[in-house]
This record gives C-alpha cells, structure tokens and sequence, in this order.
C-alpha cells in the first residue's frame, strides 16, 4: 500500500510567485494534517482536514496561505504570493483515526529566492 | 502553550552502545506522545506512540517510556547499529485527539562504527 506522497519534493520560486503543493494520504485516512519546518525550528502544525472539512486550521500564518480538500481526498496548499519567510519543508501527514499515529510523507522543499 | 523540549541536540556513540534520548514537555495534560525518525531528505517515520494512560512501548530494539506527572519521555536503543543514524523526534498531542502534534526540534543521532 501506498504511503503519504507528496510533490513536488523540491520548488524554487522566486517573492512573489505562487506555489502549489500536494498532498495524496493513505487511501482511507479522513484525517490529513499540514505542517511546516523553516530553518533552524521545529516541526509546525498548519492545519488539518477531517474529509473535506477544516477541523482546525489555528496555525495557518496569514491569509496567503489556502488549503483545499475537495472530495476528501488529495490536498493542495497554495501559497500567494510567496515571501522568503515562506522558505521551508512543508510536510504532509494522515491518520485513520484522530489521535492515531501520523503517517507523513518525505515533504517538499520550497525556496523562495 | 506546550513546549517540547530534546537534549541533546546532537550525539555521536559508537556501534554497540546502549543510549537514552531524552523529550521534555511543558503541559503534562498530553493525549499521547509519539517518537519518530527521520532520515536526511526523508520524511518523519513514526516509531512508537505512547498513550497518555501507558508507561511505556516497546518495538525490537526500541522502547520508549512515559512519565506524564514529570512531562518527560525517554527513547532506548539497544545495541545501537550504524543504521540508527538519523534525527529523532518527539512529539505530544494535547489533551484530546483532535489536537494537532507539537514537535521538539531533535536529536541528531550518529552511530560510528
């Protein structure tokens, strides 16, 4: 069975373009979780998605940052326009059930020059 | 606001050696903890997941011990092995499963041989 992908695995942009990234979880987990690293800091949450729907989405940084779940299955996080703050390992993760273990994917790498 | 806390940031053993990785955390109103790994480039594996009601989980050569009252946690490798190499990480989930994870920043692990 397949794991959490997530693509790219790497993106260069430069300020002020936009960027989508995405996310498939393991078929048949509702729960799908967004988090971030920027250099230097742990690991932080973003947002997480129960289906399609948005159970909490209390660590999003600002209103350029837009995730979807249609159809509750992939997601996508659209950052516009990025900024260099935006710089970071964005990683996916999804759990079948809400306080179960997190699975994550290897994560994409966005550079923002 | 939980805090996770590892020490060391980094530790290098040679081959053979038990160790003991070390995950603090503010809140002891935790809902379970999980210890993960990471390998460069990779994504977070996750190893053990304690629930707030356990002391302690066990997989082969790991097992991974929980003192809630003291909000510590602590992870054992036996007869460490080159490919234990990697960063560890631990994480808490608060006080309900709909809470998202808080990660600590790691342990960076080298195993010489």
């Amino acid at each position: 069975e397949a794991g959490v992908t997530q693509f790219p695995s790497h993106s260069v942009i430069e300020k002020g373009q936009t960027v989508t990234l995405r996310c498939d979880p393991i078929s048949g987990h509702d729960n799908l979780y967004w988090y971030r690293r920027v250099m230097g800091k742990e690991i932080k949450f973003l947002l997480h998605f129960v289906k399609e729907s948005k159970q909490d989405e209390s660590g999003m940084p600002n209103n350029r940052f837009l995730a979807e779940r249609t159809g509750g299955t992939y997601s996508t996080l659209k950052v516009q326009p990025a900024e260099l703050e935006d710089s970071g390992v964005y990683f996916c993760a999804s759990s079948q059930d809400r306080g179960g273990i997190q699975y994550f994917g290897a994560g994409t790498r966005l550079s923002v020059l | 606001k939980q805090e996770v806390t590892q020490i060391p940031a980094a530790l290098s053993v040679p081959e053979g050696e038990n160790l003991v990785l070390n995950c603090s955390f503010t809140d002891s109103a935790i809902y379970n903890l999980q210890w993960f790994r990471q390998d460069p480039g990779k994504g977070l594996t996750s190893l053990l997941l304690i629930q707030s009601s356990q002391r302690e989980q066990t997989s082969g050569r790991l097992n991974a011990s929980l003192d809630k009252s003291s909000g510590r946690s602590t992870l054992y490798i036996a007869a460490s092995q080159p490919g234990d190499s990697a960063t560890y990480l631990c994480a808490v989930r608060r006080n309900s499963g709909n809470t998202p994870l808080v990660f600590g920043k790691g342990t960076r692990l080298s195993v010489i041989a």
